[in-house]
């Protein structure tokens, strides 16, 4: 069964500091990663994707993330915090067979930078 | 990306009642999604909103208290039935855009409150 583990349910760094917000996963065959991020109030927004290819990928708002295989780890990095990335993220994976497109959600972090 | 509303954003709903929810997007979409975020919680996935047809329904959700429509390629509804308070939560659409294409985008949410 797919299953994806966010460890943490909130991380606080200071600002100016990098932050890490980790994911690892149980899938079928190649993964679908993703990671999306919600702000108060407001919706689900695509922060980044790792489909195949470099195991670094960059993606919004200068986060990034590093695929490991070996690990089934997919954890969310960025060299500099700002106050303004204080949300709710989430990780999510699909089978990249899986022909329902369903994504499986992590149960999500809360990221909480101080000024 | 696809640019995808829903009305109403929220609402306050009195137990027993019934409430309708609109998911439009800008362009045609293959697949569109519903899922519930109760408070505090991930996302889960209620069912996928098939063209044309009956909804495909995940564990633990039915058509009689979840109905959905799915008239064309860019609108669809979601109907929460007999309303109790446990059904308090953050109702998401999500899709996505073409055969293929790897990431999901959701919707603002609709932010329900049952008394």
């Amino acid at each position: 069964a797919q299953s994806v583990a966010q460890p943490e349910d909130q991380v606080n760094v200071a600002e100016g500091n990098p932050l890490t917000v980790k994911c690892t996963y149980s899938v079928s065959g190649n993964p679908y990663l993703f990671w999306y991020v919600q702000y108060p109030n407001r919706g689900l927004q695509f922060l980044l994707k790792y489909i195949t290819g470099d195991n670094l990928v960059k993606g919004s708002y200068g986060f990034e993330a590093e695929f490991n295989k070996s690990q089934t780890s997919f954890h969310l990095k960025k060299p500099s915090a700002l106050v303004s990335d204080s949300a709710l993220y989430f990780c999510a994976v699909r089978g990249g067979m899986d022909s329902s497109y369903k994504l499986i959600f992590g149960s999500g972090t809360r990221l909480l930078v101080r000024p | 990306s696809a640019v995808i509303s829903q009305k109403p954003s929220r609402d306050i709903c009195q137990r027993g009642t019934s409430l309708t929810i609109q998911c439009q997007v800008d362009s045609q979409v293959t697949m569109m999604f519903w899922y519930r975020q109760q408070p505090g919680q991930s996302l889960t996935l209620i069912a996928t909103a098939n063209q044309g047809s009956e909804a495909t329904y995940e564990s633990g959700f039915v058509i009689d208290k979840f109905p959905i429509s799915r008239p064309n390629l860019t609108f669809s509804t979601l109907t929460v039935s007999n309303m109790s308070p446990e059904d308090s939560s953050i109702y998401l659409c999500s899709v996505y855009g073409r055969v293929g294409q790897e990431t999901q985008y959701f919707g603002p949410g609709t932010r329900l409150l049952v008394l």
